[in-house]
């Protein structure tokens, strides 16, 4: 079975631009979770989604948005880019609490952005 | 709000020795904890988990972890260290929200081993 899937792997945009990220979960797996890593620090919740609805939000600004798609792949967008958001950005997906399991994330390889 | 802190930005082990990186936790009710470990330029790999039950949690790569509910520490070890270990690991709690979810990452710790 395949793993996580992100698009793009690398990319490099300019200050005011907009970005995309794109994410596919694990086969079976109904919940994903959006995290940036900047360069040596550990991963910050940004968004999480379950049946196509926000279940959990983390401290960024609304320049940054997500969405969750029939077949449970998602988007992160991010607005007016700002150097500040070059980072690795991991989507990570799980099975949803109240399936009697534990819910541990299954990561991408993630996109890097670097915005210049 | 639930939080993990790890103390050592890096820990250095020779190769054949234990290794314990180190994990303390703050939650309120029962904690569910992680240990994760990133490669270079890689997306996290779990690694194993403390749900409830006996304290010593047995992982991959031959990882184990100990919960200590007195000390409030969730320290990953693992008995003979091999140069392939050297990676970043990351101590992590799941905090319950309303309808969803959300994992709390320490901020790291580097491990080197060293042949």
């Amino acid at each position: 079975d395949a793993g996580v899937t992100q698009s793009p792997t690398h990319l490099i945009k300019t200050r005011g631009q907009q970005v995309t990220l794109r994410c596919s979960p694990i086969s079976g797996h109904k919940s994903v979770s959006w995290y940036q890593q900047v360069l040596g620090q550990g991963p910050q919740f940004i968004f999480q989604y379950y049946e196509k609805e926000e279940r959990g939000r983390g401290n960024f600004p609304d320049r940054f948005s997500a969405r969750q798609f029939p077949n449970y792949s998602s988007e992160l967008n991010v607005n007016a880019l700002l150097l500040g958001d070059s980072a690795l950005y991991l989507c990570a997906s799980s099975l949803p609490p109240g399936t009697g399991l534990t819910g541990e994330l299954f990561f991408g390889e993630g996109s890097r952005l670097t915005v210049l | 709000a639930q939080s993990v802190a790890q103390p050592e930005d890096q820990v250095n082990v020779a190769e054949g020795n234990p290794l314990t990186v180190k994990c303390t936790y703050s939650v309120s009710g029962n904690p569910y904890l992680f240990w994760y470990v990133q490669y270079p330029n890689r997306g996290l790999q779990f690694l194993l988990k403390y749900i409830t039950g006996d304290n010593l949690v047995k992982g991959s790569y031959g990882f184990e972890a100990e919960f200590n509910k007195s000390q409030t520490s969730f320290h990953l070890k693992k008995p003979s260290a091999l140069v392939s270990d050297s990676a970043l690991y990351f101590c992590a709690v799941r905090d319950m929200g309303r309808g969803g979810f959300k994992t709390i990452f320490g901020a790291g710790t580097r491990l080197f081993v060293k042949a």
